[in-house]
């Protein structure tokens, strides 16, 4: 069964430094996201990719992350200067279409920021 | 935005029980997904099922559209059924695929 990954598990780094989380969509996908759970909290929405253009974003997202989708595969969030309440578990999605559609989670990327 | 919320926030069973969690919702939806949070933290699809009734072995969920809210059924549960269960939607009115998550309902089962 067609499924999404995620690269790395887990990741540790240090207050300031840069952070690339990857993700390999489903192939046939055509919408990728990215999401966010703090510790203990409820998964929160962080953007949408399509067309290689970000279609909504949250007002967590803000400048210090990014969006990429570098190649036809991998889908890539990057956090430019992490500060420790950035640690979290983040999960990459995929589906078909926008609307009316099942959305697949890979299984997430815990980071810690010390 | 689109209000979800999730009942109970805990649960605790004895194995062999069943139960009933409850998500509702306060605008139209297009999509609504039932998601199962191990306790390594991965979240497993178990319902998309914006409107009717399906079911997965002893678990089974029903949305009712009209009525704004959705309802996971497990029966016979087993301690591997621990974990977070969140229900998310998808607004009527989004075009993007944006999912909005309620607080989940924590579930122990005791053996």
């Amino acid at each position: 069964e067609p499924e999404v990954t995620q690269t790395p598990s887990h990741q540790v780094t240090q207050m300031g430094q840069e952070v690339i989380l990857r993700c390999v969509p489903i192939s046939n996908h055509l919408y990728f996201y990215w999401y966010r759970q703090i510790l203990g909290q409820k998964v929160e929405f962080l953007v949408s990719f399509y067309n290689n253009e970000i279609s909504e974003k949250s007002e967590i997202f803000d400048d210090q992350f990014s969006v990429e989708r570098p190649d036809g595969s991998n889908f890539t969030l990057k956090i430019r200067s992490t500060k420790l309440e950035d640690s979290a578990m983040y999960f990459c999605a995929s589906s078909v279409e926008d609307r009316v559609t099942e959305a697949f989670f890979g299984q997430g990327t815990r980071l810690t920021v010390v | 935005g689109i209000q979800v919320e999730q009942s109970p926030p805990d649960l605790i069973l004895q194995e062999g029980a069943n139960s009933t969690l409850r998500c509702n919702f306060s605008d139209s939806v297009n999509n609504l997904q039932w998601f199962h949070q191990n306790p390594w933290g991965q979240l497993i699809n178990l319902f998309y099922i914006p409107s009717g009734t399906k079911q997965n072995g002893r678990l089974s969920a029903t949305t009712v559209a009209t009525e704004r809210y959705s309802l996971l059924y497990i029966s016979s549960s087993q301690t591997t059924d621990s974990g977070v269960y969140f229900c998310a939607v998808l607004h009527g009115s989004s075009n993007t695929g944006k999912l909005i998550f309620g607080q989940g309902t924590t579930l122990q089962v005791k053996p």
